[in-house]
């Protein structure tokens, strides 16, 4: 198993502003992601994070709204810029990893964020 | 990812099994059955997988029909702790996961 850790665990930020969440793995992995999950609601992904080169969205989502930094295969960040009050929402990485042929997805604890 | 449909709430006795089943009809060959669960916000908790066969571990159990098109997660003797949201996911293997609206489980003393 992953053993994932985000920061910050929860924030609360004026709308306008921006704030990046990083995600740290003890191992190299393959597969890194960001999802989001609104209040009440299942979770939405938001991109593949990719080691080296531009993440890959999911339709709905925006590189100049959710940019995603990944310079490693144990790390990437997460930004959520120009807040607005809807942006509210927990925010968890994920990570996949091959065992035995086959992928198992870990995920972080999340970051749960509140814009006023 | 295939579609998978799932009942909004179930209850449990305590100590009493739990199965919750899944409906995943459009599944494809090399798609796999996930479960994961989701207690109070916190990070999705990964429970089993499995293809074809049925999967057993020390969380629960795995049983997935002959045609593949359903599966049924088995929490053999529920706890409280065992209160959740459940979700059952189909895909491939890339780690990208498509989450349904799953099933609350309330596990009741």
């Amino acid at each position: 198993s992953a053993v994932i850790s985000q920061k910050p665990s929860r924030d609360i930020c004026q709308r306008g502003t921006s704030l990046t969440i990083q995600c740290q793995v003890d191992s190299q992995v393959t597969m890194m992601f960001w999802y989001r999950q609104q209040p009440g609601q299942s979770l939405t992904l938001i991109a593949t994070a990719n080691q080296g080169s531009e993440a890959t969205y999911e339709s709905g989502f925006v590189i100049d709204k959710f940019p995603i930094s990944r310079p490693n295969l144990t790390f990437s960040t997460l930004t959520v810029s120009n807040m607005s009050p809807e942006d509210s929402s927990i925010y968890l990485c994920s990570v996949g990893t091959w065992t035995g042929g086959e992928t198992e997805a870990f995920f972080g604890q999340g970051t749960r964020l509140t814009v006023v | 990812d295939a579609k998978t449909t799932q009942p909004p709430s179930m209850d449990c006795a305590e100590g009493r099994a739990a199965n919750l089943p899944c409906n995943h009809s459009t599944i494809s060959g090399n798609e796999y059955v996930y479960w994961y669960r989701q207690i109070h916000s916190q990070g999705p908790q990964y429970i089993i997988h499995g293809l074809k066969n049925n999967e057993t571990n020390e969380m629960a159990s795995l049983i997935i029909t002959e045609d593949r098109k359903s599966s049924t997660l088995i929490l053999p003797h529920a706890t409280l702790r065992d209160t959740a949201v459940y979700y059952c996911i189909v895909r491939v293997n890339a780690g990208k996961s498509t989450f349904g609206d799953g099933t609350t489980l309330t596990v009741k003393p």
